[in-house]
């Protein structure tokens, strides 16, 4: 089976410039999680998207969006980036029934964004 | 008020050697799962274990194995007979029901050592 994909893998950015990040979810998922993960710490949650619809966010600003697609991919953008945005950025997928969800998630490796 | 406790930023351990990590939760609702993970240098998060709240038996992944204490709220990672590559960050982690996100702990660095 094919797993989680993400591009770019790194990438280096300006303040106040945009950037998209990439998602593949795994084959059969129905659901993308996004993470951000600062140096040092755990990855903080950001949203998710189900049916091509977010339906749960974490404490990010709005200018960090995202979608979602009908084959499941996804991606993250992030407007007038900050310095502190510097981070991996790692994305999951997993599979949701319409019960409760505790199915665990398969991360990507990540995309390691580093703000200047 | 931190949901997933990891109170060990780092261990070191010898090679072939148990290991246990430390994993403490908070949570009010009754349904809940709780994960592991481990991040080797390279990134990506790999799922070791999971234990649900309603599991009546400890979880149990070859070498990982999970201490479930449900009363006080722990939920400890034990890797039985070490090998260096373990060596990696380890991250407590709990979805709950109500709300399906998961949350992480802030990690613990394991050093397997020869």
């Amino acid at each position: 089976e094919t797993g989680v994909t993400q591009s770019p893998t790194h990438l280096i950015k300006t303040r106040g410039q945009q950037v998209t990040l990439r998602c593949s979810s795994q084959s059969g998922h129905n659901t993308v999680s996004w993470y951000q993960q600062a140096l040092g710490q755990g990855p903080q949650f950001i949203f998710q998207y189900y049916r091509e619809e977010e339906n749960g966010r974490g404490n990010f600003p709005p200018r960090f969006s995202g979608l979602q697609f009908p084959n499941y991919s996804s991606e993250l953008n992030v407007n007038a980036l900050e310095l502190d945005d510097s981070a991996l950025y790692l994305c999951a997928s997993s599979f949701y029934s319409g019960q409760a969800n505790t199915g665990e998630l398969f991360f990507g490796e990540g995309s390691r964004l580093t703000v200047l | 008020a931190q949901k997933i406790t990891q109170t060990q930023p780092g261990m070191f351990v010898q090679e072939k050697e148990a290991v246990t990590l430390d994993c403490t939760y908070d949570t009010s609702d009754p349904s809940y799962g709780l994960f592991w993970y481990k991040q080797p240098s390279s990134g990506e998060m790999i799922f070791l274990i999971y234990q649900g709240s309603y599991d009546q038996q400890n979880a149990t992944e070859g070498r990982y194995s999970l201490n479930f204490q449900k009363a006080r709220k722990s939920a400890n990672l034990v890797i039985s007979a070490s090998q260096l590559g373990d060596s990696a960050m380890y991250f407590c982690a709990m979805r709950e029901r109500r709300d399906d996100k998961i949350i992480f702990g802030k990690g613990t660095r394991l050093h397997i050592l020869p």
